[in-house]
Formats: C-alpha cells, sequence, structure tokens
C-alpha cells in the first residue's frame, strides 16, 4: 500500500529565502510522485511531477523536486520564497499496486511567506 | 479547453435538507473523482469513477452520502440529510487513464458547504 507523509503542517519563510517542503512516501513498486498547489479558494492544480528518467523535476514558479529513492524522498524546494508563493501544498504518490494509479494525498504543508 | 465546473460554488443549507453538488469533467476524461476537505481530516477521496462506473466508494462516509455519473459529462454527489458535520469544500476532479501512469489529476474549484 502505498502513503504518503509530509513533515509539518506549516512552514514559514521569510521573503527571498529558502523553501524546503518536505515528502517522504511508501510504496512497494517504483512511484510516481507529484507535489500539487493549493491557492486560497481556489482547486489543487499540479505544481511537478515525477514519472521516469531525471531525478530532479522542475516544475511550474520555479519550483523543483528531487526524487531520492534511496530516502524514499520527494522534497520540494524553491531557492527564493515570493509573496505569491503562499499556499497549501501537497505531495501525493501513485503505483500501480492493485492494478490502480489511483494517487494518495498527504495532510499538505502551508506555506506562509512574510515579507 | 474548459477545466473542471462544479456548481454550486458556495451552498448554505439547513440540517436535515437535502443537497446535490454537481460536476462536469474535461471533455476526454475517463476518471472522475470526488474528494472532500476540512481542517480535521485533510483531503479525503469519497468515490471514483471509470467509464461511468462506481469502482471505490469505500471513503463515502456513510449511507447519507451518494454518488451517481449517468453519463460520461455529469455526476453528481447528494447527501441527504445533510448535517453540520458535512461542512466542509468539496472537490471534484477528472483524469484521463494513459501509458503506465503519472497523469495528472485536474480538480475543479470546489463546492464550499455550510449546513447550519
Amino acid at each position: 500500500a502505498q502513503s504518503v507523509t509530509q513533515l509539518g503542517s506549516h512552514v514559514s519563510v521569510s521573503e527571498g529565502a529558502l523553501v524546503l517542503l518536505r515528502c517522504n512516501y511508501s510504496s512497494s513498486v517504483p512511484p510516481y510522485l507529484f507535489w500539487y498547489v493549493q491557492y486560497p479558494n481556489q482547486g489543487l492544480q499540479l505544481l511537478l511531477k515525477y514519472t521516469t528518467g531525471a531525478t530532479l523535476v522542475k516544475g511550474i514558479n520555479g519550483f523543483e523536486a528531487e526524487f531520492k529513492k534511496s530516502e524514499t524522498s520527494f522534497h520540494l524546494t524553491k531557492p527564493s520564497a515570493h509573496m505569491s508563493d503562499a499556499a497549501e501544498y501537497f505531495c501525493a504518490v501513485s503505483d500501480q499496486a492493485g492494478g490502480s494509479y489511483i494517487p494518495t494525498f498527504g495532510r499538505g504543508t502551508s506555506l506562509i511567506v512574510h515579507p | 479547453d474548459a477545466g473542471v465546473i462544479q456548481s454550486p460554488r458556495h451552498e448554505v443549507t439547513e440540517m436535515g435538507q437535502e443537497v446535490t453538488l454537481r460536476c462536469k469533467p474535461i471533455s476526454g476524461h475517463d476518471y472522475l473523482f470526488w474528494y472532500r476537505q476540512t481542517m480535521m481530516r485533510g483531503l479525503e477521496l469519497l468515490i471514483y469513477f471509470n467509464n461511468n462506473v462506481p469502482i471505490d466508494d469505500s471513503g463515502m462516509p456513510e449511507d447519507r452520502f451518494s454518488a451517481k455519473m449517468p453519463n460520461a459529462s455529469f455526476s453528481t454527489l447528494k447527501i441527504q440529510p445533510s448535517e453540520p458535520r458535512d461542512s466542509a469544500v468539496y472537490f471534484c476532479a477528472s483524469t484521463k487513464q494513459q501509458g503506465q501512469g503519472g497523469n495528472t489529476i485536474y480538480f475543479g474549484e470546489g463546492s464550499w458547504l455550510t449546513v447550519v
């Protein structure tokens, strides 16, 4: 069975500082990994995803994530936070277990950006 | 291309009333999902359909909840009777199964339900 753990329900950074949101997963087979972002009063939208190939994945708005199989992690980073990055971020994992690719979402991490 | 369309965006209803939430998935998508989001429980998958057929409804909280997908372009989530603890944001989402997985799920903007 697949599962996702997001460390920290809230992360607070100053504008211009490094953003690091942590995600660890559990999967019995090679996983597909996703980060989704939810801005206030909106639905979730894809930020980036890892399927196969290069383990460093670049997404929209300057975000990137690295798949580390040995650490079962897929942490999200951005070198310099902007006020507009304030949102809820969800890590998700899917695999072929059971013949389905239905993703499992983490509990989410709220990113707070201070001026 | 239009995204996932949900209605109503906001609904306030009295306890005991029937609530119907509606969803139009993205054209050509073969999977449709209903999620519920609350502060306490986060994002929960309630039910999903494949080619209009319900596949897994194990997340539906109780018999007061029901979902239908009469055709590829329309789905409903119904709560009857509604209770204050049903207050949440309900998201509909869709995707098209392609290849070996890794498909992006597209979410609607949500239906904000308040039961008083």
